[in-house]
């Protein structure tokens, strides 16, 4: 039971370029989240999904967007990186009736 | 717009001392959580209060849910370097999405 992992855990893009951030989760969990994390901000959620095939915006979606074309796995898309973007990005799920969140190690990136 | 203020912001104490962080909104909340996050990971639950002017205890850490639901504190008794790390506070709005504090980075120094 691996819990949440996400990929990569680090990358560094150039200004312009695309990447596609995967988290994937082994719990049957129905919520699934994207976050990220800067300095002195806390956890600032991107968007989220509440079951296979739905997704919604959250409080910082722009320049973002997401699938989940299955249940376990929720992807994070940057069609054209910027340097704001530089953060480390957290996945995390959650099942029906519960509130607790279960975060992955978080990915890294470097936006130049 | 952060609904969730934490404070303080930065903690560097001694082993041994005790220590609070206080988690305030305005707005209501239907359950609030403490998380602790080490560097290098995501963050990992402590606890969930639920009744406003609920205390639970997690061996050295006692936390507080206000009576009102708006605030929360987090206290720690004979802080250990192992009690290092980023304290996050989460509010829930819904039964599936949480605002989170800005966090609290305490540094336990031996």
């Amino acid at each position: 039971n691996a819990g949440v992992t996400q990929t990569p855990k680090f990358r560094v893009l150039k200004t312009g370029q695309s990447m596609t951030l995967l988290c994937a989760q082994d719990m049957n969990h129905e919520y699934m989240y994207w976050y990220r994390q800067d300095p002195g901000m806390g956890l600032r959620l991107i968007h989220y999904s509440v079951g296979e095939g739905t997704t919604a915006k959250g409080e910082v979606p722009d320049g973002y967007n997401v699938s989940r074309l299955k249940k376990q796995n929720f992807l994070l898309g940057l069609e054209s990186a910027a340097p704001s973007q530089t953060s480390v990005y957290f996945c995390a799920s959650t099942g029906t009736g519960q509130e607790t969140q279960y975060f992955g190690p978080g990915t890294r990136l470097l936006v130049l | 717009t952060q609904l969730l203020e934490q404070s303080p912001q930065f903690l560097s104490i001694q082993e041994g001392e005790n220590l609070t962080v206080y988690c305030n909104s305005s707005s209501v909340f239907s359950s609030l959580q403490w998380y602790r996050q080490e560097p290098g990971e995501g963050p990992v639950l402590l606890v969930t209060v639920v009744t406003g002017g609920e205390v639970k205890k997690l061996k050295r850490l006692t936390f507080q849910f206000g009576d009102a639901r708006k605030d929360s504190s987090l206290h720690i008794t004979a802080a250990q370097p192992g009690d290092t790390g980023l304290y996050l506070c989460a509010g829930a709005r819904s039964s599936y999405k949480l605002i989170f504090g800005s966090g609290t980075r305490l540094l336990v120094r031996p």
